[in-house]
């Protein structure tokens, strides 16, 4: 089944512990995304790949780094949490440019206390 | 720089009654726009997408919208809603020069009551 899959689901942690949230996607897709939801502010784009090894910003990448060394996976780390990271994340993927049908993972709950 | 409104935060509606959920955007240069259905609980499924030609496109689960590129508009339409349609709605936009970056409204939220 194609999918794209996120780890974990929810998560608390405290403020300034290291944690890693990752994701895959089976459908060989170049094109991959993270976005944060929350409430009246819809979704933000935080970092987005192109391919492997090409990452770049999107419009809320503070406090956030990615990585892309294999196609299928995009882990999102987050090197010193802090409680306004306290989110909804969703990765996402598509075939080759943010234009095409995007396919979203389940979500991942992030409460940094 | 490019952004999009959806002024709509919540819209109530009667079953079987029609719905348009309105989204506009601001933009030097052409866009590609897109509406993203998110239901309780679940990420993101795409409704429909403008790219290019019709500027009327025909979604999923009977939705359309209209690309009206004077009044930088791409409202949703259904012309009867069933409860099943309940979920949150999102208007997104690409600049066609970037087609990397994408920005999403901030949603409104359909609740169809019986």
């Amino acid at each position: 089944e194609a999918q794209v899959t996120q780890n974990p689901r929810y998560l608390i942690t405290v403020t300034g512990k290291k944690l890693t949230v990752t994701c895959s996607q089976n459908m060989n897709h170049e094109y991959m995304s993270w976005y944060r939801q929350d409430p009246g502010l819809g979704l933000r784009q935080i970092y987005y790949s192109m391919n492997v090894e090409v990452t770049d910003k999107g419009d809320v990448p503070e406090g956030y780094k990615v990585s892309r060394k294999e196609k299928r996976n995009f882990p999102l780390i987050l090197e010193s949490p802090s409680p306004n990271q306290t989110s909804l994340y969703f990765c996402a993927s598509s075939l080759y440019r943010s234009q095409e049908t995007q396919y979203f993972g389940p979500g991942t709950r992030l409460l940094v206390l | 720089a490019q952004s999009v409104t959806q002024l709509d935060s919540q819209v109530p509606v009667f079953e079987e009654a029609p719905v348009e959920l309105r989204c506009n955007y601001s933009s030097s240069v052409s866009v590609y726009l897109f509406w993203y259905v998110q239901y309780p609980n679940q990420g993101l499924q795409l409704l429909l997408k403008y790219l290019s030609g019709s500027t009327l496109v025909k979604g999923i689960n009977g939705f359309e919208a209209e690309f009206n590129k004077s009044q930088t508009s791409f409202h949703l339409r259904k012309p009867s809603v069933h409860i099943s349609d309940t979920a949150e709605y999102f208007c997104a936009v690409i600049e066609r020069s970037s087609a990397s970056k994408i920005i999403f409204g901030s949603g409104t939220r359909l609740s169809i009551r019986p």
